[in-house]
């Protein structure tokens, strides 16, 4: 079975730009979570969804927003990017919010603002 | 505030000797940890969990044990094999508006495991 699956591998963006990241879940998984990890530190949550719906948001400002699809696929939207925005950024999927401890992530996209 | 500490960034030991990697929280919330090995260009996977009802967890060569009351909880690994060098990641989750599990991380510890 496939696992996790991102795209685009690399991306590089200049500062202002906007940029979207996508997202497959493992088949038979409901739940997508967004994860942003810079250099050195681990990863830190962003969004979790759940049936499209948004069940948590991390201390991450308005520029970053998400959406699920009803094949439960998802994407991160981040607006006016900052050089600050540089970093890895990572899905998970888990078959619920309340399996979610049990996340399983993809390889992840990296974002590089200059 | 951290909430999820990884208070060595790296570690070094002999292939076939034991591995040590430790862990402290502060958010009584916390209801399950667990442990993710991350090589690069990879995400991070999956290795082995504990709930915050038990002490022990193992897992063929990976054990995890919890000390709820001085909020840390370590990962051993015996015998240490080269394939381990990878940075390892402690995570905790906590159900938070009750339906979201959020993992929170530490910032992950290289391990190296020496021929």
């Amino acid at each position: 079975d496939a696992g996790v699956t991102q795209s685009p591998t690399h991306l590089i963006k200049t500062r202002g730009q906007q940029v979207t990241l996508r997202c497959s879940p493992i088949s038979g998984h409901k739940s997508v979570s967004w994860y942003q990890q810079v250099l050195g530190q681990g990863p830190q949550f962003i969004f979790q969804y759940y049936e499209k719906e948004e069940r948590g948001r991390g201390n991450f400002p308005d520029r970053f927003s998400a959406r699920q699809f009803p094949n439960y696929s998802s994407e991160l939207n981040v607006n006016a990017l900052l050089l600050g925005d540089s970093a890895l950024y990572l899905c998970a999927s888990s078959l619920n919010p309340t399996s979610g401890y049990q996340q399983f992530f993809g390889p992840g996209t990296r974002l590089t603002v200059l | 505030d951290q909430q999820v500490k990884q208070n060595s960034p790296s570690l070094s030991v002999q292939e076939g000797r034991i591995s040590i990697l430790n862990c402290d929280y502060t958010n009584s919330m916390f209801d399950y940890f667990l442990w993710y090995k991350k090589y690069p260009a990879e995400g991070p996977t999956f290795l082995i969990s504990i709930s915050s009802i038990k002490d022990k967890n193992e897992d063929g060569r990976f054990t995890v044990f919890l000390n709820k009351s001085a909020k840390h909880l370590s990962l051993h690994i015996v015998p240490s094999q080269p394939g381990d060098s990878a940075v390892y990641f402690c995570a905790a989750s906590a159900q938070s508006g009750g339906s979201n599990y959020k993992l929170t991380f530490g910032k992950g510890t290289l391990l190296t495991v020496n021929p």
